[in-house]
């Protein structure tokens, strides 16, 4: 079974664009999870979405956003980038079957750059 | 607020000793608390989960106890081996059901 993909792996952008990362989950996965990590912060959870609904967000700003497809592929945008977004941006996928109770499979990330 | 600890100072030990990271919380009422392995560059890797209500389990060489009454987990790694070099995080699921992690600790195994 392919492990989860992200898209691009590596980008650069500068201050005040926007970007959008990509995540396909392990096939009959349902629920994809997004996650920024930070030498300071440390893993902080996003969002997640289940069956194309988000079903539970993070304490970010409403410029972080996302979106699930019918095939549970999912996206994740930011718009006017700030140089604090420079980070690793994970994505996870789980059956997502019980709530909290499924052991996420994790992506290899996309490392993000704002100059 | 709710927080997940983990010693942030990394751990160094030699081969063949066993290794053991702490993971403290508060403010958590968790049914299951889970440990997953991170290597550099890389997305973290599950390791095991263990409910409240069992209070040790093993998985080949590691083995997990949650004590809810300390509200505090212990990760042992016995007959430890350089490739178990890497940063291990533990997570709860707050009340909200988003997985939360500790920030890790850094773990170093030396021939």
């Amino acid at each position: 079974k392919a492990g989860v993909t992200q898209t691009p792996r590596y980008l650069i952008k500068t201050r005040g664009q926007q970007v959008t990362l990509s995540c396909s989950p392990i096939s009959g996965h349902r629920s994809v999870s997004w996650y920024q990590q930070t030498p300071g912060q440390g893993l902080q959870f996003l969002f997640e979405y289940f069956s194309e609904t988000q079903r539970n967000k993070g304490n970010f700003p409403g410029r972080f956003s996302g979106r699930q497809f019918s095939n549970s592929r999912s996206e994740m945008n930011v718009s006017t980038l700030e140089l604090g977004d420079s980070a690793l941006y994970l994505c996870a996928s789980s059956l997502g079957s019980t709530r909290g109770y499924n052991e996420q499979f994790f992506g290899p990330g996309t490392r993000l750059t704002v100059l | 607020s709710q927080k997940i600890e983990q010693n942030s100072e990394a751990l160094n030990i030699q081969e063949g000793k066993t290794a053991t990271l702490t993971c403290n919380y508060t403010n958590y009422s968790p049914a299951y608390l889970q440990w997953y392995r991170q290597d550099p560059g890389r997305g973290p890797v599950f390791l095991l989960l263990i409910r409240e209500n069992e209070k040790e389990k093993r998985k080949e060489r590691l083995k997990v106890t949650f004590d809810t009454t300390l509200k505090q987990s212990l990760f042992h790694i016995t007959a430890s081996q350089p490739a178990d070099s890497a940063t291990y995080l533990c997570a709860l699921v707050d009340s909200g059901y988003a997985l939360n992690f500790g920030k890790g600790t850094s773990l170093l195994v030396t021939p």
